[in-house]
C-alpha cells in the first residue's frame, strides 16, 4: 500500500547548523511532495513543495531535493534558528481524478534548534 | 482573504455518542479534505469533498461521514464514537483545479477527546 517513511524521528542541532530530514515513498505514481511545519498546538503549515518534474527547489534557507529513481526526497534547512524548532512532516500525493487532496504523511521529525 | 476555520476547537464526548465538526474553507477554494491526527503521528486522510460530493476516501469505516455545502463549507460526522477516535481532526481546503495534486491549507483543527 501507500506509505511514506520519515527519518529521523528527532533531530537536535545547534543554532546556525544545517538540518536534513529524509523521506522515502512507496507509490511510484506519486508526483507531488510537500513539506509541512507544525508548531505545538498549531496547524500544519506548508513550507515548501516540489513536483516530480523537478529535482530540486530552494526558498531562502529551505531546500528540497527529489530522487524519483530511488523514491527519496529530503528537506534541507541551513543556518537554523531557534524559531525553526517544530515538528516537520513530509508527504506524498499522486493526484488523479479524485483524491487531489489526499496526502500520505510521514511520521514526523521533531527538530530542536539549541541557541 | 480568510483562511480555513474550524469549530469547535475542543470537544469532549463519551463512547457511543455522535459528533459533528465544522469547517469553513479558504476563500476561493472549492475542495475540502479531512484528516485525523493521532498524538505523535502524521495526519491520516479520511475523505475529500468536491462540489458537494465525496470523491475520495481513506481507510476509515462508514461511521465517518461528511457533507459539503454550496458555500464549500463542510462537516465531518462521526457516529458510535470509540476511544481510539480521540485525535486532532484537521480540515484542509484547496483550489480544486482538477486532477493535479494540490497544495492544501489546513485549519487549526478540532481536538476531540472520547472518554
Amino acid at each position: 500500500g501507500e506509505n511514506v517513511e520519515q527519518h529521523p524521528s528527532t533531530l537536535s542541532v545547534q543554532e546556525g547548523d544545517s538540518a536534513v530530514i529524509k523521506c522515502t515513498y512507496s507509490d511510484s505514481a506519486s508526483n507531488y511532495f510537500p513539506w509541512y511545519k507544525q508548531e505545538l498546538g498549531k496547524r500544519p503549515q506548508l513550507i515548501i513543495d516540489i513536483r516530480s518534474n523537478v529535482g530540486e527547489k530552494k526558498d531562502q534557507r529551505i531546500a528540497v531535493t527529489l530522487n524519483k529513481t530511488a523514491k527519496h526526497f529530503s528537506l534541507h534547512i541551513t543556518e537554523t534558528q531557534p524559531e525553526d524548532s517544530a515538528v516537520y512532516f513530509c508527504a506524498a500525493s499522486r493526484g488523479g481524478s479524485s483524491n487531489t487532496g489526499k496526502l500520505i504523511f510521514g511520521q514526523g521529525t521533531t527538530l530542536q534548534v539549541k541557541p | 482573504e480568510t483562511g480555513v476555520t474550524q469549530s469547535p476547537t475542543h470537544l469532549i464526548k463519551t463512547r457511543g455518542q455522535q459528533v459533528t465538526l465544522r469547517c469553513s474553507s479558504q476563500s476561493g477554494h472549492n475542495t475540502v479534505s479531512w484528516y485525523q491526527q493521532a498524538l505523535g503521528q502524521g495526519p491520516q486522510f479520511i475523505f475529500q469533498y468536491y462540489r458537494e460530493e465525496e470523491n475520495g476516501r481513506g481507510n476509515f469505516p462508514p461511521r465517518f461521514s461528511g457533507l459539503q455545502f454550496p458555500n464549500y463549507s463542510s462537516e465531518l460526522n462521526v457516529n458510535a464514537l470509540e476511544l481510539d477516535d480521540s485525535a486532532l481532526y484537521l480540515c484542509a481546503s484547496s483550489p480544486g483545479q482538477g486532477k493535479v495534486a494540490e497544495k492544501l491549507f489546513f485549519g487549526s483543527g478540532t481536538q476531540l477527546s472520547v472518554l
